[in-house]
């Protein structure tokens, strides 16, 4: 069964802290992806990875930097976490559809943040 | 995706009802399309799935209709049950450069009345 796990449901840091959110997927997939979650904005991409060590920023990657060392392995970093940082932290994974197959990304559960 | 503000559009269906839900897409050159389905306290997870070379494509109970003239994807769900309430989000997907993203739209969530 595919499976992707973040390291936390829920966490609270306070202004200026530094802030690590794990995923880890077990499906040997190429490409992770980190999205935050806010009402009425939907799913917004901030980095994503298609290889182990590469990382492409998505929309909205300004405050937040990534670390892929490992395939199975993507890391949100908030380095001094701000009060509008306070969202839902979602991972995801994907194969690339190298032969025309699926498009499909795998979520984890999501981490909610909080900054105060 | 658009911003539609700090509400998310609802739709409210009769149990055993069809569930119309509907998304605008922005990109012309977006080649494939998905439906997602969020419930509370759960990421979001794959529903159905459509390429830009089809107009239409049918799973169990849900079926995704694509309009690439106006740019509109609808999802239907047939026999609307309980378990259906959610929040569902379609994706169009760009690729560049041997990568790709989805662009997700903003939500739609679905209430079914008993």
């Amino acid at each position: 069964d595919v499976k992707v796990t973040q390291s936390s449901r829920y966490l609270v840091k306070r202004t200026g802290e530094k802030v690590f959110l794990e995923c880890v997927q077990d499906m040997d997939h190429e490409n992770m992806f980190w999205y935050r979650q806010d009402p009425g904005l939907g799913l917004r991409l901030i980095y994503f990875s298609y290889d182990v060590k590469m990382k492409e920023k998505g929309d909205i990657p300004e405050g937040y930097s990534v670390s892929r060392e490992k395939k199975e392995r993507f890391s949100l970093i908030l380095e001094s976490a701000s009060t509008n940082q306070t969202s839902m932290y979602l991972c995801a994974s994907s194969l690339y559809p190298w032969d025309g197959s699926s498009y499909e990304q795998y979520f984890g559960p999501g981490t909610r943040l909080t900054v105060t | 995706g658009e911003s539609v503000g700090l509400h998310l559009p609802t739709l409210s269906v009769q149990e055993g009802d069809n569930s119309i839900i509907n998304c605008a897409y922005s990109n012309s050159a977006s080649d494939y399309f998905i439906w997602y389905k969020q419930e509370s306290g759960k990421g979001p997870q794959f529903i159905i799935d459509i390429r830009s070379n089809m107009d239409k494509r049918q799973g169990q109970r849900v079926t995704v209709l694509l309009n690439k003239t106006v740019k509109h994807l609808s999802l239907q769900i047939a026999a609307t049950q309980p378990g259906d309430s959610a929040v569902y989000f379609c994706a169009e997907t760009i690729t560049t450069s041997g990568t790709y993203k989805y662009i997700f739209g903003t939500g739609t969530r679905l209430k079914v009345l008993a």
